[in-house]
């Protein structure tokens, strides 16, 4: 399979506690991107990287929630001392970044779903 | 929030009528992108435009993107029971990094 993956599919976790969420994107591409989705609404943006840059992260919901992608390949996602509203579904989606080209496709893995108790 | 008007919200058709979803926004979008979602699982991309005015098929799915560059359009012809699901409009505007999503139109599809 060569699209976009996602690990775990499922967390449940108390409140207060620390989660980390992994992405692995298609292979040739170097744009990673983390959205947030809650039930009837459509992906809300939260962050993004370019190789191993973070170049938009003012989205991320508070400073609880981090991103990572240390070598340019994989991502994850931390949210520290969970609270219920942090219930959702993670997305990831990744890209191509053509030099010279400003709009591009982005495709996206199966999700982490969270729940909060 | 959405910057991004979906309607219908919602959709309850026959096996084999034609469908017809829009996407309207105050904002102009330089691409707009059209994706399908299944329960649990991810936004599977169905249709991008980069061109106003431009009109795109993939298979019975053919899509519009708005002279205005404010608005986009989804129609389904012959729809049958594997296209229920949830469909969302997107858009990304120039210079902008995030893409903006539409709250979604729910078909249902009556075999």
């Amino acid at each position: 399979d060569t699209g976009v993956s996602q690990d775990p599919r499922h967390k449940i976790t108390k409140r207060g506690q620390n989660v980390t969420f992994r992405c692995d994107p298609i292979s040739e591409h170097n744009r990673l991107y983390w959205y947030r989705q809650t039930l009837g609404q459509g992906p809300e943006f939260l962050t993004y990287f370019q190789n191993e840059a973070q170049l938009e992260k003012s989205r991320l919901l508070s400073d609880r929630f981090s991103a990572e992608r240390p070598k340019g390949s994989f991502s994850t996602l931390e949210i520290q001392r969970t609270e219920q509203g942090d219930s959702a579904m993670y997305l990831c989606a990744s890209s191509f970044r053509a030099e010279g080209v400003l709009t591009y496709e982005q495709y996206f893995g199966p999700g982490t779903r969270l729940t909060v108790t | 929030g959405q910057q991004l008007n979906q309607s219908p919200q919602s959709m309850f058709i026959q096996e084999g009528e034609d469908v017809s979803m829009n996407c309207t926004s105050s904002s102009i979008f330089n691409t707009w992108l059209w994706y399908k979602q299944d329960p649990g699982e991810g936004p599977v991309l169905l249709i991008a435009l980069y061109k106003a005015g431009e009109l795109t098929s993939n298979g019975r799915l053919t899509a519009q993107f708005g002279i205005t560059r404010k608005d986009s359009f989804l129609n389904i012809s012959a729809s049958i029971p594997s296209d229920v699901g949830i469909y969302f409009c997107a858009g990304q505007q120039l210079f902008n990094n995030d893409m903006r999503f539409g709250a979604g139109t729910r078909l249902t599809v009556k075999p």
